[in-house]
């Protein structure tokens, strides 16, 4: 299953609201997971099964979305959010998409 | 607290070898999945492979099929990734990462080994 994110960088002042998207080749039913990392750092698990938060992360961030399109959606960035996105489908196996990088504009 | 370790990462030559190893504590490492999965430079993230909290199931990315194995002594709550007949693409930061369930995403991660194919 081939993940495609978009669009590939997102130019956003803080305080804005980010919206980012997932489109699976196939149905990946709820099992899509977004990961935040920042430079020089591991990836950090923000959404589990397209709209379940992991522990500790805040609730600006939601996820959304079924079978082949799904969003993440960061409701007003904060400073420590500009970093790049992935999504990871676990249907079939595990594959990621290639990121979505959160910038400051 | 987890913490995931991984050591064994270096500078290698094409066609060569190299086993990273992952020291899991803070968690029943036996009760968990884990999987390997690497970055190059620049770029973003690959699976590899992954292992079930017994090791009976393992799964391999295409791309390393047949080179690498994963594997786990869960007396030593260890996870390791034997890598064979390495090549340049094999250049990455690779990380081991724990499921938070069986077959769910990685809810936490090591710090990465730097491993450098190059002549």
């Amino acid at each position: 299953i081939v993940l495609t994110q978009s669009p590939a960088t997102l130019s956003l002042s803080p305080g804005e609201r980010a919206t980012l998207s997932c489109r699976a080749s196939q149905s990946v039913s709820s099992y899509l997971a977004w990961y935040q990392q920042k430079p020089g750092q591991a990836p950090r698990l923000l959404i589990y099964d397209t709209s379940n938060r992991a522990t500790g992360i805040p609730a600006r961030f939601s996820g959304s979305g079924s079978g082949t399109d799904f969003t993440l959606t960061i409701s007003s960035l904060e400073p420590e959010d500009f970093a790049v996105y992935y999504c990871q489908q676990r249907s079939d196996w595990w594959t990621f998409g290639q990121g979505t990088k959160v910038e400051i504009k | 607290e987890v913490q995931l370790l991984e050591s064994g990462g270096g500078l290698v030559q094409p066609g060569g070898s190299l086993r990273l190893s992952c020291a899991a504590s803070g968690f029943t490492f036996s009760s968990y999945g884990m999987n390997w999965v690497r970055q190059a430079p620049g770029k973003g993230l690959e699976f590899l492979s992954a292992i079930s909290s017994d090791g009976s199931r393992t799964y391999y990315a295409d791309s390393v099929k047949g080179r690498f194995t994963i594997s786990r002594d869960n007396s030593k709550n260890m996870l390791y990734l034997q890598m064979n007949s390495l090549t340049a693409e094999d250049t990455a930061i690779y990380y081991c990462a724990k499921e938070r369930g069986h077959r769910q995403p990685c809810d936490y991660w090591g710090q990465g080994a730097l491993v450098t194919v190059s002549p």
